[in-house]
């Protein structure tokens, strides 16, 4: 019984190409979130929507572009991936004001 | 100097010892502080909240140092399954009445037998 789902755990992909990745949570959260954990491990937030509003944009290139169709989706659409975009991406979600978030299992994105 | 800051270890400890990790913040109006472990290759869950008090569960005790701004995770009696990335949350900022958290780098456990 999947609480936050990611989806695909593995993308390999070529610089220049644009990839996508989905995220649904079935907790009834009213907020998601991107994160990105790069190889030194360092997890740094990307995005965060409270119902369906973007509450949260770190300086990340605009190449990245977060689409919440509802407040249980949050996907990610990357443009011209580039060899530093590799790393793993979470998803998360949590309930506004809690503290509490919940993260998907993570997808490993391998740009070449 | 960075918002959060931890050691990142590795920390090697024997089995039944007992370890502290601290971890430092820069913002003082901070307000809310957790602990997250993450196992190698999977995704990070929370561990335990910190209160200003201080909390306890188990062999797991957190402390806050609003003064020094630090909280501090000690682990009694490690375990072998203790083996993992333990990760400092602070909530530096809370704009809007919305979460933001930042994330320290982690420390690195490994429990020995």
């Amino acid at each position: 019984d999947t609480a936050v789902s990611q989806t695909p755990k593995y993308l390999v992909t070529q610089m220049g190409n644009d990839k996508s990745i989905k995220c649904e949570q079935n907790l009834g959260h009213d907020t998601m979130y991107w994160y990105k954990q790069d190889s030194k491990k360092f997890l740094k937030i990307m995005f965060s929507y409270n119902n369906k509003e973007l509450i949260i944009n770190e300086t990340v290139p605009n190449r990245f572009s977060p689409k919440s169709p509802d407040k249980a989706h949050l996907n990610l659409h990357i443009n011209s991936l580039e060899l530093g975009d590799s790393a793993v991406y979470f998803c998360a979600s949590s309930q506004q004001g809690a503290h509490e978030q919940y993260f998907g299992p993570g997808t490993r994105l391998t740009v070449t | 100097r960075k918002e959060v800051e931890q050691d990142p270890g590795p920390f090697n400890v024997p089995e039944g010892a007992t370890v502290a990790f601290n971890c430092t913040y820069s913002n003082s109006a901070s307000q809310s502080f957790f602990w997250y472990r993450q196992d190698c290759r999977k995704e990070p869950k929370l561990l335990m909240s910190v209160y200003s008090s201080g909390n306890e569960d188990g062999r797991f005790t957190a402390q806050l140092n609003r003064a020094s701004q630090y909280i501090s995770l000690l682990i009694r009696d490690s375990k072998l399954s203790d083996s993992a990335t333990y990760l400092c949350v602070v909530n530096p900022r809370y704009s809007g009445g919305y979460q933001k958290v930042t994330f320290g780098i982690g420390t690195k456990l490994q429990v020995i037998p």
